[in-house]
């Protein structure tokens, strides 16, 4: 079975910095890219960036790049989303979900139970 | 970057048929696919591509397109088909990057 993990909350202070973490397992961790979507309190699905754990290769939303860093360990099959120094804004849930494609498909099927970012003084 | 419009609410009496559309320059090249977020849970893939749905999802579930528009249709509407509605799709700007439809809340009456 296919699972993908996350802490359910944090909770930090402005300025300090987060490294969230989405573990997954029931399938081979390198072979499928995995996602990290934002959705702010009472908002849509916002797409941040895209992984691919075999090689690293990173790909981000122009909305999110240089705000946050995505990365993973295929040794401990775990992807990570980071921020470096957290705002008020950054305030949101946020999912990791496996990427599944084909020549014709292409869409996310897994998704974590997603970790609530709280950042507040 | 592409953007996917939908309708911000529709409400359906129960058992009864609601189609929720999407929008977007994206979907004359990339299929749309489509979530369901109930309240304080992730979202889950409901349909994708044109017309396929995942195990597990009820076959009152179809979808259908063509051009710049795609459809989710749910006949006969139950109860806990009461949610929110995202699609989603690569996004047409040629690198692997994606959108979000802003959702749509299905109320079942």
């Amino acid at each position: 079975e296919v699972q993908l993990v996350q802490a359910g909350v944090e909770v930090k202070k402005p300025g300090e910095s987060l490294k969230i973490s989405c573990k997954a397992s029931g399938y081979s961790f390198t072979n499928f890219w995995i996602g990290w979507v934002r959705q702010m309190p009472g908002k849509d699905l916002e797409w941040m960036g895209i992984i691919y754990p075999d090689d690293s290769d990173t790909r981000y939303s122009p909305s999110f790049q240089g705000q946050v860093t995505i990365s993973a360990d295929k040794s401990i099959s775990t992807a990570y989303l980071q921020w470096s120094s957290l705002k008020a804004s950054d305030t949101a849930m946020y999912y990791c979900a496996r990427r599944e494609s084909d020549n014709f498909y292409d869409y996310f099927h897994h998704w974590g139970q997603g970790t609530l970012v709280t950042v507040s003084s | 970057s592409s953007e996917l419009t939908q309708d911000p609410a529709v409400s359906v009496a129960l058992g009864q048929t609601v189609t929720i559309t999407c929008r977007g320059d994206s979907l004359r090249i990339y299929y749309a696919n489509w979530y369901q977020q109930k309240p304080g849970q992730a979202p889950v893939l409901v349909m994708y591509g044109k017309n396929n749905r995942p195990s597990g999802i009820p076959d009152r579930f179809s979808g259908s397109g063509s051009g710049n528009t795609a459809s989710l249709t749910i006949t006969g509407a139950q109860a806990e088909d009461e949610a929110d509605y995202y699609c989603n799709s690569r996004d047409s700007s040629g690198d692997l990057s994606y959108v979000f439809g802003i959702g749509t809340k299905v109320t079942v009456l």
